[in-house]
C-alpha cells in the first residue's frame, strides 16, 4: 500500500537551530515526492519536490530510496518557518497528481 | 485572489440534507481534486477528476458525489449517507504534466448543525 509517514505532529526548534522534518514512504515503484506547507492564513502550497533536486526557502530534502525517507532539512531555522508541512506521494502514473499525504508535522520556531 | 475558488467559506448541513461545495477554477488545469482535512488526519482524498465527465473515487468516496460537467468546475456533495461531515474540504487542480503541481482553494468548513 502506498503510504506517507510523517512522525511528529509538533516539532519545536529555536530561531537558528537546524530543522529536519522526518517523512517516510511506502511505494512499489519508483515514488515521486513532495513537500507541501501551509502558513498561517494562506493556503496550501507546494514547497519542494525530490525530481527537481532543488533548494526553496533554505530547505533541501532528498529522497533516500534505501531508507525510504524524504526528510526535510533546514540549517538555519527563521521564526517564518512556523507552518504546517505535509509530505506527500505521487499515487501512480494514472491518476495524474492525486497525492497521498501525511498526517503533517507542525514547525514552531521561536525566538 | 483567483486561481481556484471554492465557496462558500462555512457551510452549515442539518441531518439527512444533501450539501453541495464548490470549486471552480480559471487556470486552465485539466485535472481537480477533492480531499477532507480533519485535525490530526492529513488530507485524504475523497475524488478526483482528470477530464470533463469523468472521475474516480479516491480512498474516502463513501457519501461523497461529484460531477465534472465543465473543465473549470467540479462540485462536491456531500450526502445525508456520509455519517461524519464535519471537516475541512480541499479542492485543487493541476496540469497533467511531469514536474507540475497542486494549486489549492482556501477551503470549505463543513458543520453538522
Amino acid at each position: 500500500a502506498q503510504r506517507v509517514t510523517q512522525p511528529e505532529k509538533l516539532l519545536s526548534v529555536f530561531k537558528g537551530a537546524p530543522v529536519e522534518l522526518k517523512c517516510n514512504y511506502s511505494y512499489s515503484g519508483s515514488p515521486e515526492l513532495f513537500w507541501y506547507v501551509q502558513y498561517s492564513r494562506q493556503r496550501l502550497q507546494l514547497l519542494l519536490r525530490h525530481i527537481s533536486r532543488e533548494s526553496i526557502k533554505g530547505f533541501t530534502a532528498d529522497l533516500n530510496k534505501g531508507e525510504t525517507s524524504f526528510h526535510l532539512k533546514k540549517p538555519f531555522a527563521q521564526e517564518e518557518d512556523s507552518a504546517m508541512y505535509y509530505c506527500a506521494l505521487k499515487r501512480d502514473s494514472n491518476s495524474g497528481y492525486a497525492l497521498n499525504f501525511g498526517k503533517g508535522t507542525s514547525l514552531l520556531v521561536t525566538p | 485572489d483567483g486561481g481556484i475558488t471554492q465557496s462558500p467559506k462555512y457551510l452549515f448541513r442539518k441531518e439527512g440534507q444533501n450539501v453541495t461545495l464548490s470549486c471552480e477554477q480559471n487556470l486552465n488545469h485539466d485535472a481537480m481534486y477533492w480531499y477532507r482535512q480533519d485535525p490530526g488526519q492529513g488530507l485524504r482524498l475523497i475524488y478526483y477528476s482528470q477530464i470533463v465527465n469523468d472521475f474516480q473515487k479516491g480512498d474516502i468516496a463513501e457519501g461523497y458525489s461529484v460531477s465534472r460537467e465543465k473543465k473549470e468546475s467540479f462540485p462536491l456533495t456531500v450526502t445525508s449517507a456520509q455519517k461524519n461531515p464535519t471537516a475541512f474540504y480541499l479542492c485543487a487542480s493541476s496540469l497533467l504534466e511531469p514536474g507540475e503541481k497542486l494549486f489549492f482553494g482556501s477551503g470549505t468548513q463543513l458543520s453538522v448543525l
